[in-house]
């Protein structure tokens, strides 16, 4: 089945620098890509999400990458805000099926 | 948008009692269902895989005569949690995906059960 990995599992960044989340998958056949952001206590919250057909997709502060040949993909966050503190998720499925979540990544922005 | 509702938010319960948890699709209709479960500071575990009219689909690991899951129409799904013990106690959320043929690969979470067992 599919395994999803995720690093780092913390990342500390200043207000205003870029952060970076990476993220792996085993299943050559999973095509979908959402990324997540999860506040405490919160249901996980869309923030930007990817298909297989397409290499990057840029949506103002927010970016993700994906390379199927080497089957992973990434976020990108630039000039980080301290709302944007919380923990991010990556996920992986084919279409509509079940989503594998990789571990998380809590992500501080200090002032 | 996609509405996904959940009740209740929280629920705390006796042990060897059994808790029932909703999940409902306001505005749009469900054909699959997923149940995931998430630890303090983990991330989300799919359960199951919930089908309108037929059974579920268990992950591995997950006993199925412990949690029960019902798809009984294209707008709910229940996870019943059968003789409750405090190692139960997890945050429990739904997602529903939309009919397929709509063109859409998001799925839409419910805000989630807090499940806290004595």
């Amino acid at each position: 089945g599919e395994n999803v990995e995720q690093h780092p599992s913390t990342l500390s960044v200043q207000e205003g620098d870029s952060a970076v989340i990476k993220c792996t998958y085993s299943d050559s056949a999973s095509n979908y890509f959402p990324w997540y952001k999860q506040e405490l206590g919160k249901r996980p919250q869309l923030i930007i999400d990817i298909r297989s057909n397409v290499g990057e997709k840029k949506d103002q502060r927010i970016a993700v990458t994906l390379n199927k040949t080497a089957k992973h993909f990434s976020l990108h966050i630039t000039e980080t805000q301290p709302e944007d503190s919380a923990v991010y998720f990556c996920a992986a499925s084919i279409r509509t099926d079940k989503l594998i979540f990789g571990t998380g990544t809590r992500l501080q922005v200090f002032p | 948008g996609a509405v996904v509702s959940q009740h209740p938010s929280r629920v705390i319960c006796k042990s060897g009692t059994s808790v029932k948890i909703e999940c409902r699709s306001l505005d749009f209709q469900a054909t699959t269902m997923f149940w995931y479960r998430q630890f303090p500071k983990k991330s989300l575990m799919l359960m199951a895989t919930s089908n309108e009219g037929s059974k579920a689909t268990y992950e591995q690991g997950v006993e199925k005569d412990k949690f029960l899951i019902n798809h009984a129409s294209l707008t709910l799904s229940t996870l019943t949690v059968t003789s409750a013990h405090p190692e139960d106690s997890s945050f429990y959320i739904c997602s529903a995906s939309p009919v397929p043929g709509t063109n859409n690969d998001e799925q839409f979470f419910g805000p989630g059960t807090r499940l806290t067992v004595l």
